[in-house]
């Protein structure tokens, strides 16, 4: 049972133009979402979130959109850059002293030069 | 110093070793983690600690033990391993609040013959 999903697992995007990564979750109990970037045999790098409470969140480049009715998710990158080829995944939980941390299932972003 | 350290970074063991696997951080984060990653998969929650005490198995194996001996350690001995237990073994520390994200180490590759 995924509960993150990320429907595409591979997108490619000219140099310049807006990557839009998305995720789709079914818990509805998930109130905090996060972005992660990752390379082959490396930890995830962290890049941006957003709480339940809130359905925008922009960092730089980086632009989180929550719509919580549909319970999808979307990171837009604009410019895109070649150094941002990577796998991206989405993340969720749903709070607490713990914090589970679900992730989806990525999708690798190519930015051709 | 915001790193988590894991090591080593590789390791190649037979199925009848013992062996362990370190994580440290020095971040003053009560909640350290341990998950597990296959190719092309995202990763997967293996256990967590919190305040050193072991509060989420995610229904793991006994040949992995995990052991939180202070605040900056973690360990995930492994005995008995089979193949396909071979994965990208990822520590990741979060400070204790909500809505805190999670840190992660660079992963030690594994790969069991």
């Amino acid at each position: 049972d995924q509960q993150v999903k990320q429907n595409s697992p591979s997108l490619s995007v000219q140099e310049g133009r807006i990557s839009i990564l998305n995720c789709d979750y079914t818990n509805s109990m998930f109130d905090y979402f996060l972005w992660y970037k990752k390379y082959p045999a490396e930890g995830p790098t962290f890049l941006i979130s957003i709480s339940s409470i809130k359905d925008k969140n922009e960092d730089g480049r980086f632009t989180v959109f929550l719509n919580k009715s549909a319970k999808h998710l979307s990171l837009h990158i604009v410019p895109s850059q070649p150094g941002d080829s990577a796998v991206y995944f989405c993340a969720a939980s749903e709070g607490g002293a713990t914090n589970k941390l679900i992730f989806g299932t990525g999708t690798l972003l190519a930015v051709q030069p | 110093d915001t790193e988590v350290t894991q090591t080593p970074k590789h390791l190649v063991m037979g199925m009848t070793n013992k062996k362990s696997l370190k994580c440290e951080q020095h971040m003053g984060h009560r909640a350290m983690y341990w998950y597990k990653q296959k190719a092309k998969k995202p990763p997967e929650l293996m256990f967590v600690y919190s305040y050193e005490k072991l509060s989420i198995n995610e229904s793991v194996p006994s040949r992995f033990s995990p052991e939180c001996p202070n605040s900056s350690l973690l360990n995930l001995h492994l005995h008995a391993l089979q193949p396909e237990d071979s994965a990208l073994y990822l520590c990741a520390s979060r400070p204790t609040g909500v809505n805190e994200k999670l840190f992660f180490g660079s992963g030690t590759q594994l790969s069991v013959l």
